[in-house]
């Protein structure tokens, strides 16, 4: 089954540009999503096919994905961008959508 | 716009069956737009999906878990559910139930989630 790897923690600092991958093997030829989950919440999807933003996402967020690591990035992080991250790929073998493991990103 | 509120018992005794539902509103849970989906959230962890259904009720199972899993599809009560056989302490999560347009590969819509506890 299709593994995806991601950082536990992510720290930085409040109007700096915080960047979380997501490895897996040749992830550059899939499909990556990305979910923003705060405490008590449901995810929410913040970046879609690599780097398309749903509507009312702020344009600060972006991703990238190429060769083995798609990356997140969250330009001028703001407190209300402290929250757990989560990507996500779809494995066409199993027909099954794929999590990463999560990365909790703290504003300083 | 489709919502998705699930409901189930919130406390379930070790080895006992647990049921949740997903009432689906905004959208036909018949329609073929969509594929319906379980993931789950153990405490502190991070999201595994579970199970899913198409409109045409083709079934799919996490692996890990099959064997435990039945997903059906009520289209007369515009829900589907999700049943968890034999359940132990490990089953003890937050339950979510999510829509795929049907095609795609990411999850449009979200269920607020269902926390459940598996007592011993």
């Amino acid at each position: 089954s299709y593994v995806l790897t991601q950082p536990p923690a992510v720290s930085v600092a409040p109007e700096k540009t915080a960047r979380i991958t997501c490895g897996g093997k040749n992830i550059g030829s899939r499909a990556v999503h990305w979910y923003q989950q705060k405490p008590g919440q449901a995810p929410l999807l913040v970046i879609s096919y690599d780097g398309g933003r749903p509507s009312g996402i702020p344009d600060r967020f972006s991703g990238s994905n190429s060769g083995d690591t798609a990356t997140l990035s969250i330009s001028r992080v703001e407190g209300g961008d402290e929250a757990d991250y989560y990507c996500q790929v779809w494995d066409a073998s199993g027909d099954h959508p794929v999590f990463g493991g999560g990365t909790k990103l703290s504003v300083l | 716009q489709v919502q998705l509120q699930e409901s189930g018992p919130g406390l379930v005794k070790a080895s006992e069956t647990l049921s949740l539902t997903c009432h689906v509103s905004g959208g036909s849970v018949s329609s073929g737009i969509y594929s319906w989906h379980w993931i789950r959230q153990s405490p502190g962890k991070g999201l595994e999906w579970i199970a899913s259904v198409s409109h045409s009720r083709k079934t799919n199972y996490n692996p890990s878990l099959k064997g435990r899993l039945t997903i059906r599809v009520d289209t007369s009560r515009s829900q589907f559910s999700l049943e968890i056989l034999s359940v132990t302490t490990a089953d003890t999560a937050v339950y979510y139930c999510a829509a795929v347009l049907t095609g795609g590969d990411y999850f449009h819509y979200w269920g607020q989630g269902s926390p459940v506890t598996v007592a011993s």
